[in-house]
């Protein structure tokens, strides 16, 4: 079955950069139409999409964040990591992984998340 | 970007009751609309994609409907584990925003 788990810092500085990673097992990033989308909640409020990867290697971003992020896989690991720069206090957020259903573009399976507090 | 908004923000409701919560999507998103529940701490469950598809394992009391830029997302009778916040999102374009949740209460 498909299964993810997100890691990486809990703490960051404001300024710094966040590399968080996700890895993944039950599929392959190889395969045709496949994705893993990032997707961050901060407390008490919604979903915000940030970023995605497909298979082919596209990758498309949130256009408020487009300049602060960078997605990139390793399909030997079955990893995919997320660096976001400039880190700010508003971007303390919960952050999870998500495989995507090729075709439909739904997140059928989503990491554990991981949480990030940025703070000095 | 494509705004999506959902109806009512919060929503208090008994067990056995049929709820319905409401979608629009600021253009026409075809039927790309996934429909998702979360409960507090944790990770978003996938219930309904394609606007009508009802995700694998997911109960048949969850229902889908609509197209273009209306969508709806039905629970037929609620339980006691319904009570959670839901999303839609949409999947025609990139970015895939998300609606700003529905918190679904015990009357």
């Amino acid at each position: 079955q498909i299964t993810l788990k997100e890691s990486g810092p809990t703490l960051v500085k404001p300024t710094q950069t966040l590399t968080l990673t996700c890895t993944f097992s039950g599929f392959s990033l190889t395969t045709s139409r496949v994705g893993v989308g990032w997707i961050r909640q901060p407390p008490g409020k919604a979903l915000e999409w940030l970023a995605l990867i497909y298979w082919n290697d596209d990758k498309r971003y949130s256009p408020s964040l487009n300049s602060r992020l960078t997605i990139t896989k390793d399909t030997s690991k079955n990893q995919v990591v997320l660096t976001m720069t400039n880190m700010d206090p508003v971007d303390t957020a919960t952050y999870y992984c998500a495989h995507r259903i090729p075709l439909r573009g739904a997140f059928d399976m989503w990491g554990q998340g991981t949480r990030v507090t940025v703070s000095s | 970007d494509i705004q999506m908004t959902q109806s009512p923000s919060s929503l208090s409701a008994s067990v056995g009751d049929r709820v319905t919560i409401t979608c629009r999507a600021s253009q026409t998103i075809s039927s790309y609309l996934n429909w998702y529940q979360q409960k507090p701490g944790k990770a978003p469950k996938l219930l309904i994609y394609a606007a009508s598809s009802l995700q694998s394992g997911v109960p048949s009391r969850f229902s889908g409907s609509g197209s273009g830029t209306d969508f709806t997302l039905t629970i037929s009778s609620l339980q006691p584990e319904d009570f959670a916040t839901y999303y839609c999102q949409q999947s025609y374009i990139t970015p895939y925003t998300f609606g700003q949740g529905t918190n679904l209460e015990i009357k």
